[in-house]
């Protein structure tokens, strides 16, 4: 059984260009979350999709998109780019269910350098 | 709002000896509660989770944590560390299932031999 799986690992990219970041969640989730965890911190939630419409979102500005598809898998796009945006990406997925008990599953992350 | 804090930065523990990190949460109901762990470059792996019942709950790799209303805590502990413990640990809080979970900074555990 395949966990939640993201792609790319590591990119690095420039000042004010945009990146595409994707999961795949795991078997049998339909709700895929995204999570920043910048160096020595703690994950601080981005968004939430189910259904493919964005649930939930935390406190990040609009530069911060997503997408998710019929087969559950989602998407983070990230537009005009700073240096502050330079941090590990954590996608979480989770089974919208009657007794889910809100344990999130989590891939390894995509680790994103803007120089 | 909601708040999660692990007081501790950085503990350092001799392999064998006990463990316990601490995590307190602000929130008026009863959260769901986790702890989690992170190896250097890795992703988030859950090792016990607490939103009712017996309030001592058992987790992975012989960690446990108490959950305790009157103190909002939820501490993690093990009672004997072996140097493959060493990781940064994470207390996370939520509301609801299935909803946003709220991290603490995390505790960094070194196992000295």
């Amino acid at each position: 059984d395949a966990g939640v799986t993201q792609s790319p690992t590591h990119l690095i990219k420039t000042r004010g260009q945009q990146v595409t970041l994707r999961c795949s969640p795991k078997s049998g989730h339909d709700t895929v979350s995204w999570y920043q965890q910048a160096l020595g911190q703690g994950p601080q939630f981005i968004f939430q999709y189910y259904e493919e419409e964005e649930r939930q979102r935390g406190n990040f500005p609009d530069r911060f998109s997503g997408h998710q598809f019929p087969n559950y898998s989602s998407e983070l796009n990230v537009n005009a780019l700073l240096l502050g945006d330079s941090a590990l990406y954590l996608c979480a997925s989770t089974p919208y269910r009657p007794g889910n008990t809100g344990e999130l599953f989590f891939g390894e992350g995509s680790r994103l350098t803007v120089l | 709002a909601q708040s999660v804090t692990q007081p501790d930065i950085h503990i350092t523990v001799s392999e064998g000896a006990s463990l316990e990190l601490r995590c307190n949460y602000s929130y008026g109901a009863t959260p769901y509660l986790f702890w989690y762990v992170q190896s250097p470059g890795q992703g988030l792996q859950l090792l016990l989770k607490y939103f009712s019942g017996d309030t001592l709950v058992q987790g992975i790799k012989g960690f446990e944590a108490e959950f305790k209303r009157s103190q909002s805590s939820f501490n993690l502990r093990k009672p004997s560390v072996h140097w493959s413990d060493a990781a940064e640990y994470f207390c996370a809080v939520g509301y609801q299932a299935g909803t946003a979970l709220i991290f603490g900074k995390g505790t960094t555990l070194s196992v000295s031999s």
